[in-house]
């Protein structure tokens, strides 16, 4: 698609439910961002996809954080029984191959999660 | 280790100029960049500096000493859209960005 597409926008939830986060990459972007922001934060690493390697999880909290990506394509982020903690905008990215190339990120519009 | 250090907060007038400071720390450098992030949205694309020097935009310009570990956002005839944070990033080692925790640009009248 034109952009990056993240869905819901918005998710309220109660604790101790699974949430899953939903994105869609620009069509050949080959590199897949998640993010995490609290309020007045900034942002927060959580992982990263790459083509078909391995993804880089070295940010996700804990083990109630996944996330998987097909190929080159969409991405869901699962929170298993969520806390208040989480609470956040959950920010995905994507770019052409990698950060270092210059092109920089294309971010999509968040998905606002509410733990209440 | 990396490191990136902007000031919180920014208070400046409508038509003036300002001036966003980073400082960085990193094992190996390949780059900087610097977000726009309005409340509420997501952070777009500014810049990328890779070499040392001034690089001009139209109002905002981004600059970069690596001998230093410095860069700063210049930003010309301000106006009250311009109010936002400004996001100064640099890339870590596995090709994700590191990002600094923002200066949020008050604009007044």
């Amino acid at each position: 698609g034109a952009g990056v597409s993240q869905s819901p926008s918005n998710k309220v939830t109660e604790k101790g439910k699974d949430v899953e986060l939903r994105c869609d990459p620009i069509s050949g972007h080959t590199a897949l961002y998640w993010y995490r922001q609290r309020l007045g934060q900034g942002l927060e690493f959580l992982i990263y996809f790459q083509g078909n390697s391995a993804p880089d999880k070295s940010g996700l909290p804990s083990d109630r954080f996944s996330a998987e990506r097909t190929g080159e394509s969409v991405s869901t982020l699962t929170i298993q029984r969520t806390q208040q903690e989480d609470s956040a905008v959950y920010l995905c990215a994507s770019s052409l191959i990698g950060a270092l190339q210059g092109g920089g990120y294309t971010f999509g519009s968040g998905t606002r999660l509410t733990v209440v | 280790g990396q490191n990136i250090d902007q000031p919180t907060e920014m208070t400046a007038t409508e038509g003036a100029i300002v001036q966003i400071n980073c400082t960085y720390q990193t094992s190996g450098f390949n780059g900087l960049f610097w977000y726009q992030q309005h409340a509420g949205e997501a952070p777009t694309f500014l810049s990328y500096n890779v070499l040392d020097g001034l690089e001009e935009k139209g109002r905002f310009s981004s600059f970069l000493s690596r001998s230093k570990g410095y860069s700063y956002l210049l930003l010309k005839e301000l106006q009250m859209k311009d109010s936002a944070s400004y996001l100064c990033a640099v890339p870590g080692s596995n090709y994700q960005l590191i990002w600094g925790a923002g200066t949020k640009l008050i604009i007044k009248p």
